[in-house]
């Protein structure tokens, strides 16, 4: 079956350091990924997207890779900030216009 | 202020009783979509639109239905609710470039939806 995969486990981590989110997939081709920022109660946040003719791409402290042959892409925060806590949400284009989101990974930043 | 916005924010109802989620864009957006959020499931896409009378199912359309009478609206109709579509809705707009790619989708506030 079609699935998209995203650590399950809530990732906890301290100030400073770099978080690493991944997004697996299996049984798409998708043009594009694009990762969002979900607080609670409220809709997602646009944050990156990603085509599949890139292999990377940065804005600020976050940064994008997408390995169509692994089918996976990973989410970095750099120098992360206890505002960085959220959750991170991954989502491709899954043919036409229909969107496929992963469930999102809880990201904890310590100060 | 470019925004979507979705009435009612809360809703409780009871199983069978049809109502309406409205859900609008100040952004003249092509398309829009509805997801429902549950938890451990993620966002689920229930049904999109291209544009103005074009939709198209996403992977959870069952007992909804939707319509686009006008590029600004896309109200999200439960005819028979049931207590499975307790969940929380989002709605979503944006354009699409000229190479038929989504350009960043900007999502609603949400609307919390109860049946009893």
């Amino acid at each position: 079956s079609q699935k998209i995969e995203q650590n399950s486990e809530a990732l906890n981590i301290q100030e400073g350091k770099t978080a690493t989110l991944t997004c697996n997939y299996t049984n798409y081709s998708p043009a594009y990924l694009q990762w969002y920022r979900q607080d609670p109660g409220r809709g997602p946040v646009f944050l990156l997207l990603i085509r599949e003719n890139e292999k990377e791409k940065r804005k600020e402290r976050l940064k994008v890779t997408f390995d169509t042959t692994l089918k996976q892409s990973l989410f970095h925060i750099t120098a992360s900030q206890p505002a960085d806590s959220a959750t991170y949400l991954c989502a491709l284009a899954a043919g036409g216009f229909k969107t496929i989101f992963g469930a999102g990974t809880r990201l904890f930043v310590k100060a | 202020e470019a925004q979507v916005t979705q009435n009612p924010r809360y809703l409780i109802t009871v199983t069978g009783k049809k109502l309406t989620v409205t859900c609008s864009q100040n952004m003249n957006h092509e398309y829009m979509s509805w997801y429902r959020q549950d938890p451990g499931l993620g966002l689920r896409q229930i049904y999109y639109s291209m544009n103005v009378e074009v939709t198209d199912k996403g992977d959870v359309p069952e007992g909804y239905k939707v319509s686009r009478k006008e590029k600004r609206n896309f109200p999200l109709i439960l005819e028979s609710p049931s207590p499975n579509q307790t969940s929380l809705y989002f709605c979503a707009s944006s354009s699409i470039d000229l190479a038929g790619v989504l350009d960043t989708q900007y999502f609603g506030p949400g609307t919390r939806l109860t049946v009893l």
